[in-house]
């Protein structure tokens, strides 16, 4: 149980285009969604939280317009890198949290989409 | 300031060995203090977690970390490796009064037959 899949796995895409990365939860209810990053040899950095149809919170410093997300259901969360740079060239991660859990700590997390910007 | 520091991105021990792997955070507040693994293409999976109970934790495949405030470190040991506990293994915080983790950097574990 609680399984979280990301698709797609890895992607390949030029500078300029926009990517949008899939979240799901695929045996429960995710009222609350998190993204983050994490570029090589280093930490895991929350990006944005997202409840389920209500706007993002996105970490200090994180692009809201560049980092597009959309939690539209409460087992799909999306994220759309818009014109995409090779400095967003990085492994995002998402979590979610299951409806009726208390804490936020209790996250069940997906496998990782690894994007490479050329 | 939050912060996580796992000490050695890489450690490598021989089958039947001990493993000790190293987590030290800073916080301004009581934490709870995590340890997650990452197998190749696979999300992170809870091993084990400190949430002010006891300071010594198990948790799942025989591991388990001691809470330490005086010396502001959760490291994570295992008596006897197995070739099968090979991954990446994350140190993490979670704050309340912030709603989310601080990772460590991760460290890699590789296991010789």
């Amino acid at each position: 149980g609680a399984v979280v899949s990301q698709h797609p796995s890895r992607v390949i895409c030029k500078s300029g285009t926009s990517v949008k990365i899939e979240c799901r939860s695929l045996d429960f209810q995710a009222t609350t969604m998190f993204w983050y990053r994490q570029f090589p040899k280093q930490s895991l950095m929350l990006m944005a939280t997202s409840n389920e149809g209500s706007k993002a919170t996105y970490e200090q410093g994180v692009e809201k317009d560049k980092f597009l997300i959309n939690h539209a259901s409460l087992t799909l969360s999306t994220l759309t890198v818009t014109s995409a740079h090779p400095e967003d060239s990085s492994f995002y991660i998402c979590s979610a949290r299951e409806k009726g859990r208390k804490s936020y700590n209790e996250q069940f997390f997906g496998p990782g989409t690894r994007l490479t910007v050329l | 300031a939050q912060s996580v520091t796992q000490l050695g991105s890489h450690v490598s021990v021989s089958e039947g060995a001990l493993v000790l792997l190293r987590c030290n955070y800073s916080s301004s507040v009581p934490p709870y203090l995590f340890w997650y693994v990452q197998y190749p293409n696979q999300g992170l999976q809870l091993l084990l977690k400190y949430t002010s109970a006891a300071t010594l934790v198990k948790g799942i495949n025989g591991f388990e970390a001691e809470f330490k405030k005086s010396e502001t470190s959760f490291h994570l040991t295992k008596p006897s490796a197995h070739m099968s506990d090979a991954a990446e293994y994350f140190c993490a915080v979670f704050l309340d009064n912030f709603n989310k983790f601080y990772f460590g950097s991760g460290t890699k574990l590789n296991v010789k037959p």
